[in-house]
């Protein structure tokens, strides 16, 4: 079956653009998990979805980050008025019910670079 | 000082080595996961425990919750095993948040 896909697999902005980061997660999972990763870094956690409801947003930076999950399936992340230091990889995971208990399946990532 | 610190940050290793990297947290936990990413962004999991010991195949998995301390261990490693291995916790409490180290970078050379 189908494993976490997310779009696009590159984004080149500039700074103070909009952007949009989409994840599919596994069909049925129904926790899903967005995180950061810097270079070199090991990756930071930013929202965990539970449902269509953001159970843990306690790791988003700031108000320009925003996500999504209207229908408990796929989640945008929105990032407002983009800075060079959001310059990272995007990872979107789902779990089929709790991360803390389940598997977490990670998909390939987003490469955002703000100019 | 990180709630998760991985050591070493380098390792280099000959083909058929038997390798450990090891993992040390600072919080309580309810889970511990060990992640494997390789060059390009992809991670897979490996493990998650709570407790004593995993295996799957050549990978071998402990934990020590009275040390907060975890290890990962490869038996008779080989290049494909060149990769970043990352720990991660959960929180006690069963929080959904993971809490990573920086990573270990493995080079397995033939």
């Amino acid at each position: 079956g189908a494993g976490v896909s997310q779009t696009p697999s590159n984004k080149v902005t500039e700074k103070g653009k909009y952007v949009e980061l989409r994840c599919d997660p596994i069909s049925g999972h129904t926790a899903l998990y967005w995180y950061r990763q810097s270079l070199g870094q090991g990756p930071e956690f930013l929202i965990y979805f539970q449902g269509t409801g953001a159970a843990d947003d306690s790791g988003l930076p700031n108000d320009r980050f925003f996500a999504v999950r209207p229908e408990g399936s796929v989640s945008t992340l929105k990032i407002q008025r983009t800075e060079r230091g959001d310059s990272a990889m995007y990872l979107c995971a789902s779990s089929l019910t709790r991360g803390s208990t389940d598997t977490q399946y990670f998909g390939p990532g987003t490469r955002l670079t703000v100019l | 000082k990180n709630e998760v610190e991985q050591s070493p940050q380098n390792l280099t290793a000959q083909e058929g080595e038997f390798i450990t990297i090891n993992c040390s947290y600072s919080v309580g936990i309810s889970a511990l996961h060990w992640l494997q990413q390789h060059p390009g962004g992809g991670i897979v999991s490996l493990f998650m425990l709570s407790s004593g010991k995993k295996k799957h195949g050549r990978l071998i998995a402990t934990i020590n919750i009275q040390e907060k301390h975890s290890s990962l261990h490869i038996t008779a490693s080989h290049p494909r095993d060149s990769a970043v291995y990352i720990c991660a916790v959960n929180s006690q409490g069963g929080s959904e948040k993971l809490v990573f180290g920086k990573g270990t970078k493995l080079t397995v050379n033939p």
